[in-house]
């Protein structure tokens, strides 16, 4: 299967701890995409890298939050002390990517958290 | 007021009917997404359109980018047709900002 891959799909944590997911984008996508999907609500944008490098954080990403995409390839994020509010559907994305060009974003699974 | 806006929020068909589902946003635009979100969280790009129409077998995605609205319709719909679908706009390229979806019930 070439298509976006995440892991892990499902994760229950407590309160306080740390958890990390990781995003395995389409190989010659050189765009990834963060978003996060609470219940009934559309995706919101969190981050992303075009390569290795991180172009844009959203507002929403506390400084909890941190992504990293060290080779350009694979892109995890992690979420220090969780919180409830932290509970919610966290989707990959990737794409191509030029300057004046838009592509369409490919999807992964998603990873679903739920912090007890 | 959200940047990208849908309606309906939720909508319940017949078998066979003719669907309607409207996106109006308020922001500059590089495309619009028409997306598709199944039970369990998947999410497929079913459309991606800067202007004009597209057609994709029985659905059909339109766009007005002077008065920033875009209908996807879905002919002769089926059971299979039921999930949530999603209207995104993307901006200077780069990330999506995404309606709250319309949820579609198609009875048999």
């Amino acid at each position: 299967d070439t298509g976006v891959s995440q892991d892990p799909r499902h994760k229950i944590t407590k309160r306080g701890q740390n958890v990390t997911f990781r995003c395995d984008p389409i190989s010659e996508h050189n765009r990834l995409y963060w978003y996060r999907q609470t219940l009934g609500q559309g995706p919101e944008f969190l981050t992303y890298f075009q390569n290795e490098a991180q172009l844009e954080k959203s507002r929403l990403l506390s400084d909890r939050f941190s992504a990293e995409r060290p080779k350009g390839s694979f892109s995890t994020l992690e979420i220090q002390r969780t919180e409830q509010g932290d509970s919610a559907m966290y989707l990959c994305a990737s794409s191509l990517a030029s300057l004046f060009t838009t592509y369409t974003q490919y999807f992964g699974p998603g990873t679903r958290l739920t912090v007890l | 007021k959200n940047e990208v806006e849908q309606s309906p929020q939720n909508l319940t068909a017949q078998e066979g009917e003719f669907i309607t589902i409207n996106c109006s946003y308020s922001v500059g635009i590089s495309a619009l997404h028409w997306l598709q979100q199944h039970p369990g969280g998947g999410i497929v790009s079913l459309f991606m359109l800067s202007s004009g129409k597209k057609k994709h077998g029985r659905l059909i995605a339109t766009i007005n980018i002077q008065e920033k609205h875009s209908s996807l319709h879905i002919t002769a719909s089926h059971p299979r047709d039921s999930a949530v679908y999603i209207c995104a706009v993307s901006t200077s390229g780069s990330r999506l900002t995404f309606g709250e979806g319309t949820q579609l019930t198609v009875n048999p």
